[in-house]
């Protein structure tokens, strides 16, 4: 058990329905990042939260928005879902996300399964 | 935009055998992590390096950076089936930003 807690870990929804993902990172770690992997594109950073606040943004569709809470857990919303947009999501945290003084080393959780049909 | 390529994507070998994993990055960093992931499974730190010069080992692998080449390197020495796995080099991006490799799929045969 990595301390990162994902739910649910198996998701299977239609097209055109909206789906949340839950994160809860490791105690006293306040960063949230959003991964999304794929066979075709492999690991895909999609945003970072940092203490409540978005701190990076990257291949993030607009369908798809997330958001820290004051408890620190993370949420993934995905909505108007596509054939392509089954993956395996993944969250992970660290305890950095302002200046890094060293390693920034992420712990990733157990990954949601989405299965769009 | 930060690049990370890994090669070989595919590897297979066999027990007891030596191999090296390459990993290239586009832009300046001195912040190098691998990764392990099994099947079906989550991402597990292996390797932090975080400066040039910098050699990491445990058991049977070891990791290396050059920041100047802007490569990494992952050694496997004698494998072994439970080395089977796939790996990522990951390198930080603007931000925080970790940017992955594509991985490489290791499948070790007795």
């Amino acid at each position: 058990d990595s301390g990162v807690t994902q739910t649910p870990k198996h998701l299977i929804t239609a097209t055109g329905q909206r789906v949340t993902l839950r994160c809860s990172p490791r105690s006293g770690d306040l960063s949230v990042y959003w991964y999304q992997q794929s066979l075709d594109q492999g690991l895909q950073f999609l945003i970072q939260y940092y203490n409540g606040e978005e701190r990076a943004k990257g291949n993030i569709l607009e369908r798809f928005s997330a958001q820290q809470f004051p408890d620190l857990h993370s949420e993934l919303n995905l909505s108007s879902l596509e054939l392509g947009d089954s993956a395996l999501y993944f969250c992970a945290s660290s305890p950095e996300g302002g200046v890094v003084t060293g390693a920034n080393v992420l712990t990733f959780g157990a990954g949601s399964r989405l299965t769009v049909l | 935009e930060l690049k990370v390529e890994q090669n070989p994507l595919f590897l297979s070998m066999q027990e007891g055998k030596n191999y090296t994993i390459y990993c290239n990055y586009s832009t300046t960093s001195d912040r190098l992590y691998w990764y392990r992931q099994d099947p079906g499974k989550s991402l597990e730190s292996l390797f932090v390096l975080l400066s040039n010069g910098a050699v990491k080992q445990e058991g049977r692998l070891m990791a290396s950076l050059d920041t100047k080449a802007r490569l990494s390197t992952l050694h496997i020495t004698a494998a072994v089936h439970d080395l089977s796995a796939t790996y990522f080099c990951a390198v930080d991006g603007w931000g925080q930003k970790l940017v992955f490799g594509q991985g490489t799929r290791l499948t070790i045969n007795p």
